[in-house]
């Protein structure tokens, strides 16, 4: 089974600071990649994804991709408190299937 | 509205009994797919389905069974054979050619 790793605990940021969330995969076949958010109790929600090596940017969210690394990061600029959630981690595995990480939860303190 | 619904939103059973979760999507996705959540872990697949009356095993499948007779409706049934399945169910769809997936509002299920 393809593995997705999120090894870091909750993140507590201030109101207005930079988020850094990490992930790590295991299969190098991976060609795409997924960020979701998750408040508590509350279904996953897409924010990003990405499928090329370097950032991409969609507002105060940016997603970074290094291929030979193997690792997937996501950074949330100007923090607020509705970003507070659990942001999880997904690679596409082959037939059509994601591979979830557990989750960091990021909490953002006003 | 286009999405994905998913009731009933608490659900209580009793040991030994069969529910089955309902999951419609009006998105016109071809991929369909049942995952479980447990506090504080991830997701983990339980079945899926690429097409009409075909289905896959996931990584979890023992004590579950699905039908999709058509595209918008895929169920999902805990039978009693499930251990412990008192979780989070998310019912998820994906578009021909497009990689990510798209979550219904979950169903909470509880054993009493």
């Amino acid at each position: 089974q393809k593995e997705v790793e999120q090894n870091s605990g909750p993140l507590s940021v201030p109101e207005g600071a930079i988020a850094s969330l990490n992930c790590t995969y295991s299969d190098r076949g991976s060609q795409s990649f997924f960020w979701y958010r998750q408040y508590s109790g509350k279904s996953p929600e897409l924010i990003m994804f990405i499928y090329s090596n370097g950032d991409k940017e969609d507002g105060r969210f940016t997603a970074q991709l290094n291929k030979a690394s193997q690792y997937v990061s996501l950074l949330i600029r100007d923090s607020q408190p509705s970003d507070s959630a659990t942001y999880l981690c997904a690679a596409a595995e082959g037939n059509n299937r994601l591979a979830f990480g557990k989750g960091n939860q990021v909490v953002v303190i006003p | 509205d286009g999405g994905i619904t998913q009731s009933p939103k608490y659900l209580f059973r009793k040991e030994g009994q069969n529910v089955t979760l309902s999951c419609e999507q009006n998105l016109n996705h071809d991929a369909m797919y049942w995952y479980r959540q447990d506090p504080g872990q991830g997701l983990r697949l339980i079945y899926y389905s690429q097409i009409v009356n075909d289905f896959q095993k996931g990584d979890i499948a023992e004590g579950y069974s699905v039908s999709r007779e058509k595209k918008e409706s895929f169920p999902l049934t805990v039978t009693s054979a499930q251990k412990n399945p008192t979780a989070f169910y998310l019912c998820a769809s994906r578009s021909a050619g497009g990689g990510e997936q798209f979550f219904g509002p979950g169903t909470r299920l509880t054993v009493l």
